[in-house]
């Protein structure tokens, strides 16, 4: 059984950019969540999907967007890049419609420096 | 606004002494209760999942306890191990599904 895996490991962008981060769930798992983690921080939810469809949206804007695929891998967009948006982005996979109600299985992250 | 404050924010213990972390929440109203570690430059693995109606979860040497209407969780660490050497997360699953984390645990332990 596959893990969750996520590319790339690390990135680095300038301000106002755009960034593609991808998310391979793990095998048999129909729910991934996204999760932002600044340093010295706990993970912030960004949203998730459930059978491609966003069904829960944290507080994030817009320029924070997502797709989920029919073979359930998943990716993050991020538009206009800010300072602020630099962090480790996280995702995470689980069998539950709502992420959160049973384990979920992360990856090992993608750290984002915007310059 | 539900909120999520571990306490302490680092603690160093000797290898072989039993220790608990502080998870304290604002809000009752949760579906669960989660504690994950952290390894440096990694992602997070679940440790103990406590659903609302439960009292504590164990695994191994883990026991997690919740008291839901003091909005607050301990997770008990007995024997511990180098190994042990992580940041310890809780988050809460809020009404809207959502999990709340809190800046979690640095925990150190001296061989």
């Amino acid at each position: 059984e596959t893990g969750v895996t996520q590319s790339p490991t690390h990135l680095i962008k300038t301000r106002g950019q755009q960034v593609t981060l991808r998310c391979s769930s793990q095998s048999g798992h129909n729910t991934v969540s996204w999760y932002q983690q600044a340093l010295g921080q706990g993970p912030q939810f960004i949203f998730q999907y459930y059978r491609e469809e966003e069904n829960g949206r944290g507080n994030f804007p817009p320029r924070f967007s997502g797709l989920q695929f029919p073979n359930y891998s998943s990716e993050l967009n991020v538009n206009a890049l800010e300072l602020d948006d630099s962090a480790l982005y996280l995702c995470a996979s689980s069998t539950g419609q709502r992420g959160g109600t049973d384990t979920q299985y992360f990856g090992p992250g993608t750290r984002l420096t915007v310059l | 606004k539900q909120e999520v404050t571990q306490i302490p924010a680092a603690l160093s213990v000797p290898e072989g002494e039993n220790l608990v972390l502080n998870c304290s929440f604002t809000d009752s109203a949760i579906y669960n209760l989660q504690w994950f570690r952290q390894d440096p430059g990694k992602g997070l693995t679940s440790l103990l999942l406590i659903q609302s109606s439960q009292r504590e979860q164990t695994s191994g040497r883990l026991n997690a306890s919740l008291d839901k209407s003091s909005g607050r969780s301990t997770l008990y660490i007995a024997a511990s191990q180098p190994g042990d050497s992580a940041t310890y997360l809780c988050a809460v699953l809020d009404s809207n599904y959502q999990l709340i984390w809190g800046a979690g645990t640095k925990l150190i332990i001296k061989p």
